[in-house]
C-alpha cells in the first residue's frame, strides 16, 4: 500500500521558474525522503528530512516538513530542463519497520527550455 | 562496484515461465531491498535482507515470489509461473545498514514484461 500522495500528479513549467511539489502521508514517521526518477529507471536519493526537522536545504532544493499536517513540500529553484523527471516522496514509518520506505505515486515534472 | 547493479536490465518472458532477477549491491552494504514498481505508481516494498537472512518478506505478493541472498552480498529474486500482472520494474537497493538513518541507493531496475 502507498502512504504518500504527491500533488500535483504532473507539473509543467518554464526553465528558470521554481517548481513546488507536495506530499501528504497518513501515519507517524521517522523521516521523509525525496527521490528523483528519470524515465522509469533507477531512483536517485535527493534529500532526507527527519521528523524533528522543519526545513532542509541542498543546493537548489528546499524541503519542508509539517508533521502536524502530515505533509512535506519539495521546492526546486531556478529549474533547468535537466530537472525533468518524476519526483517521489517516501516515508520511513515509525513503529518498528524503520528500514522500509513507503512511496507515493510521484509528480511528473516537465521543465520546458 | 560503484553502484547497485541489476541484471538483466530488460526481460521479456512468456506467461508461466520462471524468471530470475539478479542484484549486486554496493560493496560493504549489509542491507538489501527489493521493490516493485508498476507503470504510473511508486515503488512498493517486497523484501528486506539484513546480511543473509530475509528480515522482512511481508511485501512478497504470493508464494510464486522468492528471494535469496546466500552469501550476504548478491541477491536473486525468483518468480515462478509468471503472470501478466507480474510485469513491472523490479528495483533493488542497498544501504550500509538497515538500522537507523541510512541513505538507500537504488539500482537501475530490471524491466520484466510477461506476454
Amino acid at each position: 500500500s502507498q502512504q504518500g500522495e504527491e500533488d500535483p500528479q504532473a507539473l509543467s513549467i518554464q526553465e528558470g521558474e521554481n517548481a513546488t511539489m507536495n506530499c501528504s502521508y497518513k501515519t507517524s514517521i521517522n523521516n521523509l525522503q525525496w527521490y528523483r526518477q528519470n524515465s522509469g529507471r533507477g531512483l536517485v536519493h535527493l534529500i532526507l528530512i527527519r521528523s524533528n526537522e522543519r526545513e532542509k536545504h541542498s543546493g537548489r532544493l528546499r524541503v519542508t516538513l509539517d508533521t502536524s499536517k502530515k505533509s512535506s513540500s519539495l521546492l526546486i529553484t531556478a529549474s533547468r530542463a535537466a530537472d525533468t523527471a518524476s519526483y517521489f516522496c517516501a516515508t520511513e514509518n515509525s513503529g518498528g519497520s524503520n528500514y522500509k520506505l513507503t512511496f507515493g505515486k510521484g509528480t511528473l515534472l516537465t521543465v520546458n527550455p | 562496484g560503484a553502484g547497485v547493479s541489476q541484471t538483466p536490465s530488460n526481460k521479456v518472458t512468456e506467461k508461466g515461465k520462471y524468471v530470475e532477477l539478479r542484484c549486486d549491491p554496493i560493496s560493504g552494504h549489509t542491507a538489501l531491498y527489493w521493490y516493485r514498481q508498476s507503470l504510473g505508481q511508486g515503488p512498493e516494498f517486497l523484501i528486506y535482507f539484513q546480511g543473509t537472512g530475509a528480515a522482512d518478506d511481508s511485501g512478497l505478493p504470493n508464494d510464486r515470489f522468492f528471494a535469496v541472498r546466500p552469501e550476504g552480498s548478491v541477491s536473486t529474486l525468483k518468480i515462478q509461473r509468471t503472470e501478466r500482472g507480474d510485469s513491472a520494474v523490479y528495483l533493488c537497493a542497498s544501504s550500509l545498514s538497515g538500522l537507523g538513518v541510512n541513505t538507500i541507493y537504488f539500482g537501475e531496475g530490471s524491466w520484466l514484461t510477461v506476454v
